[in-house]
């Protein structure tokens, strides 16, 4: 059984389009996160929520939206797809800032 | 804002051979993790360091913690080739997760 299971696991995708990254804990965890991994293997912390609250939005483009319906899930919508926005996102999550968990992660290409 | 620094980004080594990953972090960091990722996979946890002077072993890897000096080692203690892939350490403070830049280890016959 999964514990942070992501969808879809690769997505590739014209300019311009809009896209959406759904992401599940069974763990019972409060927090989750998203990363980006670019080319060069770097991860950034993009977005946290804990208890379906947002904690951390770091910048990025506001073309970026996440949204957690409950402290199970968090999906990243993505507008206006740019060539740059192409990498591996990750979803984690924790619980009281310890046992850090990553989805599979979703390769996004946008062509 | 935590900031990770790793060093080597880059690393070849021949089977049998020593090394350190060396993690520098600039403030306070609740916890120390240290984690490995193979080529096209997800991040795998290798260790979690809790508090100054923490040692852990697994096999090959000995990772170590001076919160002092604000620094983590990764130790690779006689290489073999499956040890290949990408280690990353990671600090937290609040909920909040920052990775280094990653040492890519390779290790040669």
């Amino acid at each position: 059984d999964t514990a942070v299971s992501q969808t879809p696991k690769y997505l590739v995708t014209q300019m311009g389009n809009d896209k959406s990254i759904k992401c599940e804990q069974n763990l019972g965890h409060d927090t989750m996160y998203w990363y980006k991994q670019d080319s060069k293997k770097f991860l950034k912390i993009m977005f946290s929520y804990n208890n379906k609250e947002l904690i951390i939005n770091e910048t990025v483009p506001n073309r970026f939206s996440p949204k957690s319906p409950d402290k199970a899930h968090l999906n990243l919508h993505i507008n206006s797809l740019e060539l740059g926005d192409s990498a591996v996102y990750f979803c984690a999550s924790s619980q009281n800032d310890y046992g850090y968990t990553f989805g599979s992660g979703t390769r996004l290409t946008v062509v | 804002e935590l900031k990770v620094e790793q060093n080597p980004l880059f690393l070849s080594m021949q089977e049998g051979k020593n090394y350190t990953i060396y993690c520098n972090y600039s403030t306070t960091s609740d916890r120390l993790y240290w984690y490995r990722q193979d080529p096209g996979k997800s991040l795998e946890s290798l260790f979690v360091l809790l508090s100054n002077g923490a040692v852990k072993q697994e096999g090959r890897l000995m990772a170590s913690l001076d919160t002092k000096a604000r620094l983590s080692t990764l130790h690779i203690t006689a290489a073999v080739h499956d040890l290949s892939a990408t280690y990353f350490c990671a600090g937290t403070n609040n909920n909040d997760m920052r990775f280094g830049a990653g040492t890519r280890l390779t290790v040669k016959p």
